[in-house]
């Protein structure tokens, strides 16, 4: 059974300072990895899509790579912004069951 | 991309009525998926909406309890049965355009109150 990991779940930064947010698999049988953005009472934001084959992604200030073999993704943002506080989400399409597993998230705080 | 439409976007609800949950999609999608994301927890896959067909229901939910329709590759319903305070939650229409190597994109969510 796949399990995803996110750490840390919460983190607090000043405006202009690097994020890094860390996510976990334990199934390297994956389809591909998705990173969300999830404002409070709100649906998801797909922000980036690595493909199995894919080592990396870039959009703007964000940049996510994966090791698949090693089970581990990463999501950069850079230069942080206030309007950058919410929680973000990684998930993994997994080759068993054709469906998302969601990891707890990591609550982002970035403070003017 | 995909333009997702969900209604309600919230309500609140008597314990022990009945909510349907409509999920519309701009565009044909093969796959359509329903998620629960309980107070301060993940997202957590309900079932996938398959058209023409019963729902593919994960475990600990079962179709008494959350009967899905989704009678075209653009429309699907969820209705959350007899509801009590626990079901108090967001639920979430998602779609994927094929099965492999896509990318998922969701619905703005309806968050249910029960009281």
């Amino acid at each position: 059974k796949q399990e995803v990991t996110q750490i840390p779940a919460a983190l607090s930064v000043p405006e202009g300072e690097n994020l890094v947010l860390n996510c976990s698999f334990t199934d390297s049988a994956i389809y591909n990895l998705q990173w969300f953005r999830q404002d409070p009472g709100k649906g998801l934001t797909s922000l980036l899509l690595i493909q199995s084959s894919q080592r990396e992604q870039t959009s703007g200030r964000l940049n996510a790579s994966l090791d698949k073999s090693s089970g581990r993704s990463t999501l950069y943002i850079a230069a942080s912004q206030p309007g950058d506080s919410a929680t973000y989400l990684c998930a993994v399409y997994g080759a068993a069951g054709n469906k998302l597993t969601f990891g707890g998230g990591t609550r982002v705080l970035v403070k003017p | 991309s995909a333009v997702i439409s969900q209604k309600p976007s919230r309500d609140i609800c008597q314990r022990g009525t009945s909510l349907t949950i409509q999920c519309q999609v701009d565009s044909q999608v093969t796959m359509m998926f329903w998620y629960r994301q309980q107070p301060g927890q993940s997202l957590t896959l309900i079932a996938t909406a398959n058209q023409g067909s019963e729902a593919t229901y994960e475990s600990g939910f079962v179709i008494d309890k959350f009967p899905i329709s989704r009678p075209n590759l653009t429309f699907s319903t969820l209705t959350v049965s007899n509801m009590s305070p626990e079901d108090s939650s967001i639920y979430l229409c998602s779609v994927a355009h094929t099965q492999t190597n896509t990318e998922a994109f969701f619905g703005q969510g309806t968050r249910l109150t029960v009281v």
